[in-house]
């Protein structure tokens, strides 16, 4: 398998458009999670999916952030209006089922909004 | 609650040093607990998982439940093992992981 696979992987955007970034799980895999990786916060879970369905996405920041799952193959996270303090590098990673099964993450979108 | 403490945010040592990279947790189930690494610039990777029992590239990690601690360990750090670590609860009936802040790793020549 080719692994977590994300697009773009690198994003330069204005304040104020909107962003979408993509992800295609490993295949088999059962969750799909969305991570936030800043200097000055660290990693952060976005929200994370099992089958399909969102289980928590208590830590997306407002409402200008939205993440769909519309199969088990692919899912999107979503800032609209984006502003400058979104920039970070945004990971998405997957696994089987929840005990004893390693999280593979994938190589990142490097996100910088001017 | 859960929580992951990795108290060190930098840690610097010379080549063929030892290395403890510290991780303190609280969870009051059955953790799983993992050392994922991050290359500069490049994906999280795991590292090493507790119940694995295993050694990799020299790394070693004991499940201290008295302590709930998870220390990373190598007895002769290398120039290649500079990175960010972190550490990662995932508990028995949870699907997500609970990152600490991180450590990042400086192995000087």
């Amino acid at each position: 398998d080719a692994g977590v696979i994300q697009s773009p992987r690198h994003e330069v955007t204005e304040m104020g458009q909107e962003v979408t970034l993509r992800c295609k799980p490993i295949s088999g895999h059962d969750y799909l999670f969305w991570y936030r990786q800043t200097m000055m916060r660290g990693l952060e879970l976005l929200i994370y999916f099992n089958n399909n369905v969102p289980i928590d996405d208590s830590g997306m920041p407002e409402d200008r952030f939205s993440a769909k799952m519309p199969n088990a193959s692919f899912s999107t996270l979503k800032i609209q209006p984006s502003e400058p303090r979104d920039s970070a590098v945004y990971f998405c990673a997957s696994s089987q089922t929840a005990s004893g099964n390693t999280i593979y993450f994938g190589e990142g979108s490097w996100l910088t909004v001017v | 609650a859960q929580r992951v403490t990795q108290p060190e945010k930098l840690l610097s040592v010379f080549k063929g040093a030892p290395v403890e990279l510290k991780c303190n947790y609280s969870y009051s189930g059955s953790p799983e607990l993992f050392w994922y690494v991050q290359y500069s610039r490049q994906r999280l990777q795991l590292l090493l998982r507790h119940i694995s029992r295993e050694s990799i590239k020299g790394f070693t990690a004991d499940l201290n439940k008295g302590e709930t601690s998870f220390h990373l360990k190598k007895p002769f750090a290398q120039e290649e093992d500079s990175a960010m670590y972190y550490c990662a609860l995932r508990g028995s009936t949870l699907g997500r992981l609970y990152f600490g802040r991180g450590t990042q790793l400086t192995v000087w020549p």
